[in-house]
């Protein structure tokens, strides 16, 4: 894998529901994955940044694990929200240039 | 309070126009970047600086000009615009490694008619 990759592209749930999407990155020389959260009309915010294979964060309701190895992180949302509707980005950093390569995002809608 | 504030928030000029697009960061952080968000493309680079007197071309850098006189400030110039360059503007700023999250400015949506 060349970019980052990110699945599905849109994702409409209903409030309570738990939900998971996907970020597939180069697996080689990498450094660092980050997921942010996009609201619209807002600027993207951090939600994590991990760096180790096995790594697992959480944050509230969502976390994330990372599996360097293979080149995936998922996230998680548990008992989505419509505050959650969002579009959720992961990047990742490979090499020395201080480059982060971004994915296309997962749009998630929560109805209530 | 922690911030990246960038001006405007919406801009709308003509053709030609030599436009800057302001972005100023107030937690002394050595890396600042410019990126450009277009639906279906997500967010693509156009410049990033690691440190004062120090910038990079990303991936899209043409049309566009920065500087970095000071570590806090990172303008972004557009010498001539044209309508292509309609889009959605974020500067962002970091410290100088991989795993410190970035801090990104409220972002200037501009159109070029």
């Amino acid at each position: 894998i060349l970019n980052v990759e990110q699945s599905p592209q849109s994702l409409h749930v209903q409030e309570g529901d738990s939900t998971n999407f996907t970020c597939s990155f180069p697996s080689s020389n990498f450094y660092a994955l980050h997921w942010y959260r996009w609201e619209t009309a807002k600027s993207p915010e951090a939600l994590f940044v991990m760096t180790l294979n096995g790594d697992e964060k959480k944050k509230g309701r969502i976390s994330a694990t990372l599996n360097t190895k293979e080149g995936y992180s998922y996230l998680y949302i548990k008992g989505s929200q419509p505050e959650d509707s969002a579009t959720y980005l992961c990047a990742s950093y490979a090499g020395n240039n201080r480059k982060l390569i971004w994915g296309l995002g997962t749009s998630l809608a929560v109805n209530p | 309070e922690a911030q990246v504030t960038q001006n405007p928030r919406y801009l709308i000029t003509v053709t030609g126009k030599k436009l800057t697009v302001t972005c100023s960061q107030n937690m002394n952080h050595e890396y600042m970047s410019w990126y450009r968000q277009d639906p279906g493309l997500g967010l693509r680079q156009i410049y990033y600086s690691m440190n004062v007197e120090v910038t990079d071309k990303g991936d899209v850098p043409e049309g566009y000009k920065v500087s970095r006189k000071e570590k806090r400030n990172f303008p972004l110039i557009l010498e001539s615009p044209s309508p292509n360059q309609t889009s959605l503007y974020f500067c962002a700023s970091s410290s100088w490694t991989p795993n410190e999250k970035l801090f990104f400015g409220s972002g200037t949506q501009l159109s070029v008619l």
